[in-house]
């Protein structure tokens, strides 16, 4: 049973591009969260998709968007890059039925130069 | 708002010596409370969490947390650690709304 995966694992951008990261969720899981860790930092939450709409939105601005697919797979757009979106990217994902039980997939290291 | 605090930013053991990392959250209601550890160069696992009831929680490795509602806290405990516990450990609240907040993080290194 794969878990959580993520693509790619590694990303270098420039200033001002737009990147897009995937995320496949675990089996038998149809939400999807999305959190930015920091260096240094705790993840915190950007968003969570469920039936292919945004349920929960954290402190993020609208630079970045994202999108479930029917299979529950999720994408994280950011547009725009900024230095300070250098981070790592983690998806994590659950089903409704026991929502607290969250997996984390291994991460998309973002680097903007 | 919720929030986590995590006091001990890097903690430096040596082997079978006790550990305790303390975690405190702010949130009025309800709140379910994680222990995540993520090993270096792996992803974010589930170390244990309290729901409900008894409030001392057992978890993988031997690890335990103790629920205190009353002083907001959830320290996290090992008798006896190993090297191999070297990582880093997040404390996380799932209180008001569908989301995790976590804290800070605590990098701990376990000397031989």
């Amino acid at each position: 049973d794969a878990g959580v995966t993520q693509s790619p694992t590694h990303l270098i951008k420039t200033r001002g591009q737009q990147v897009t990261l995937r995320c496949s969720p675990k089996s038998g899981h149809d939400t999807v969260s999305w959190y930015q860790q920091a260096l240094g930092q705790g993840p915190q939450f950007i968003f969570q998709y469920y039936e292919e709409e945004e349920r929960q939105r954290g402190n993020f601005p609208d630079r970045f968007s994202g999108h479930q697919f029917p299979n529950y797979s999720s994408e994280l757009n950011v547009n725009a890059l900024l230095l300070g979106d250098s981070a790592l990217y983690l998806c994590a994902s659950t089903h409704q039925g026991s929502m607290y039980e969250q997996y984390f997939g291994p991460g998309t290291r973002l680097t903007v130069t | 708002a919720q929030s986590v605090s995590q006091h001990n930013h890097h903690v430096i053991l040596s082997e079978a010596a006790s550990l305790e990392l303390g975690c405190n959250y702010s949130y009025g209601g309800t709140v379910n409370l994680f222990w995540y550890v993520q090993y270096p160069g792996q992803h974010l696992q589930l170390l244990l969490k309290y729901f409900s009831g008894d409030p001392l929680v057992k978890g993988i490795k031997g690890f335990e947390a103790e629920f205190i509602k009353s002083k907001f806290s959830f320290n996290l405990r090992k008798p006896s650690v190993q090297w191999s516990d070297t990582a880093e450990y997040f404390c996380a609240v799932w209180g008001g709304g569908n989301k995790l907040t976590f804290g800070t993080g605590t990098q701990l290194k376990v000397e031989l």
